[in-house]
């Protein structure tokens, strides 16, 4: 079965400090990949997707993403993050055609003002 | 906008009751899906559809059953309501077209069985 690795669970950050969070899934064919972000007391949304084409992704609010398949990873990164980021992290495959999603276990990142 | 909305924020069951949560998105998107989000362990799926009166079951079935008798709207059952399935439940949407599999979710509905 498909699984998702996520290894930090918690990230504390000052702000203006560099993000990146790991994630790591285990299948070696053709995947779609997705972060997913909740901040405090909201709807879980979708940050940035890849399905194909330029590994380096880039979504919503500076943030970026990048697929190297040889270590099937697909970390996301922000160069100086905000307070307004403190929320959980969610990294998520779909086996393409599959439909569904396997989701890792979370980051819950806090920024410090 | 997408708009996926759940019946209720909050619930409060009994242990052995009927529990039914409810979903409806405004999309007409034909994927439809229920997780559970549990602290530690992410999401992790219960149940979903690919259309009307078809149901799969996730990676935890045990214990839930759906029904979809209308495309819009999606129902988690728990037949009988143990403590152990106090969490936050997650109901997401999407279209069915090869590239297009980002999902969409509501608010979640937390459920606490006594």
């Amino acid at each position: 079965a498909q699984s998702v690795s996520q290894h930090n669970h918690h990230v504390i950050l000052s702000e203006a400090a560099s993000l990146e969070l790991g994630c790591n899934y285990s299948y070696g064919g053709t995947v779609n990949l997705f972060w997913y972000v909740q901040y405090p007391g909201q709807h879980l949304q979708l940050l940035l997707k890849y399905f194909s084409g330029d590994p380096l992704v880039k979504g919503i609010k500076g943030f970026e993403a990048e697929f190297i398949k040889s270590k099937f990873s697909f970390n996301l990164r922000k160069p100086s993050v905000q307070w307004s980021d403190t929320a959980e992290y969610f990294c998520a495959v779909e086996v393409s055609g599959f439909q569904k999603l396997v989701f890792g276990t979370g980051t819950r990142l806090l920024v410090s003002p | 906008d997408v708009k996926v909305t759940q019946s209720s924020r909050y619930l409060v069951k009994r242990t052995g009751e009927k529990v039914f949560l409810e979903c409806v998105q405004d999309m007409d998107h034909e994927n439809m899906f229920w997780y559970r989000q549990d602290p530690g362990l992410g999401l992790r799926l219960i149940y979903f559809s690919y259309d009307v009166k078809m149901k799969e079951k996730g990676d935890i079935p045990e214990g839930y059953s759906v029904s979809r008798e209308k495309k819009e709207r999606f129902s988690l059952i728990l037949e009988s309501a143990s403590t152990n399935q106090t969490s936050m439940y997650l109901c997401a949407s999407s279209f069915g077209r090869e590239g297009t599999y980002e999902q969409y979710f509501g608010p979640g509905t937390r459920l606490t069985v006594t």
